[in-house]
């Protein structure tokens, strides 16, 4: 399996505009997570989905942010408009839950640059 | 709420020290633990994991991790650190049950060991 895939891996845009990251999880795995990462507030959960349904989207910023995940093997965080505090490296991560436990694993992230 | 506490920012060692991070959850209940090591410039990796049966669990890379129920605690460990061993750490707990999916991260420590 070639792991959790996203894209792009570097974005960079200007602040009005809409951004969308996307991601692709591991085959079979039933959850998918959205992370922020940013050197002030660490890794922030923003939402996640259980069998592509949203269960907690409670860590998304505001109404600027979106995410949807259309099917099992794809999902997208759209940032619409973009600001330069949304400037940050947003990871997108799958597991499969069984007995109880998640183990996440992660995608290489992408970096977003918004001036 | 819950919240995971990494005490040490940063920790800077010289090869061939010993290692200890601090890790202290806040939920009450049954939980599974975690840590995961980002190298630089890298994505999150699963460095270990506890679930149930013996409190001191062994990792990838000579790492290990100890949860002490009574302290709420899962310490991470390695005898001899190396200079690639260099990266962030993060704890983190996921509540087995009803909030099945959601992990919860530390801030992280930055380890840094010099040659």
């Amino acid at each position: 399996d070639a792991g959790v895939i996203q894209s792009p891996r570097h974005e960079v845009t200007e602040m009005g505009q809409e951004v969308t990251l996307r991601c692709k999880p591991i085959s079979g795995h039933d959850y998918l997570f959205w992370y922020r990462q940013t050197m002030m507030r660490g890794l922030e959960l923003l939402i996640y989905f259980n069998n592509n349904v949203p269960i907690d989207d409670s860590g998304m910023p505001e109404d600027r942010f979106s995410a949807k995940m259309p099917n099992a093997s794809f999902s997208t965080l759209k940032i619409q408009p973009s600001e330069p505090r949304d400037s940050a490296v947003y990871f997108c991560a799958s597991s499969f839950s069984r007995s109880g436990a998640n183990v996440l694993t992660f995608g290489a992230g992408s970096r977003l640059t918004v001036l | 709420a819950q919240s995971v506490s990494q005490h040490n920012h940063h920790v800077i060692l010289s090869e061939a020290a010993s290692l200890e991070l601090g890790c202290n959850y806040s939920y009450g209940g049954t939980v599974n633990l975690f840590w995961y090591v980002q190298y630089p410039g890298q994505h999150l990796q699963l460095l270990l994991k506890y679930f149930s049966g013996d409190p001191l669990v062994k990792g990838i890379k000579g790492f290990e991790a100890e949860f002490i129920k009574s302290k709420f605690s899962f310490n991470l460990r390695k005898p001899s650190v190396q200079w690639s061993d260099t990266a962030e750490y993060f704890c983190a707990v996921n509540h087995r049950g009803s909030t099945l999916g959601r992990l919860y991260f530390g801030r992280g420590t930055q380890l840094t060991v010099w040659p």
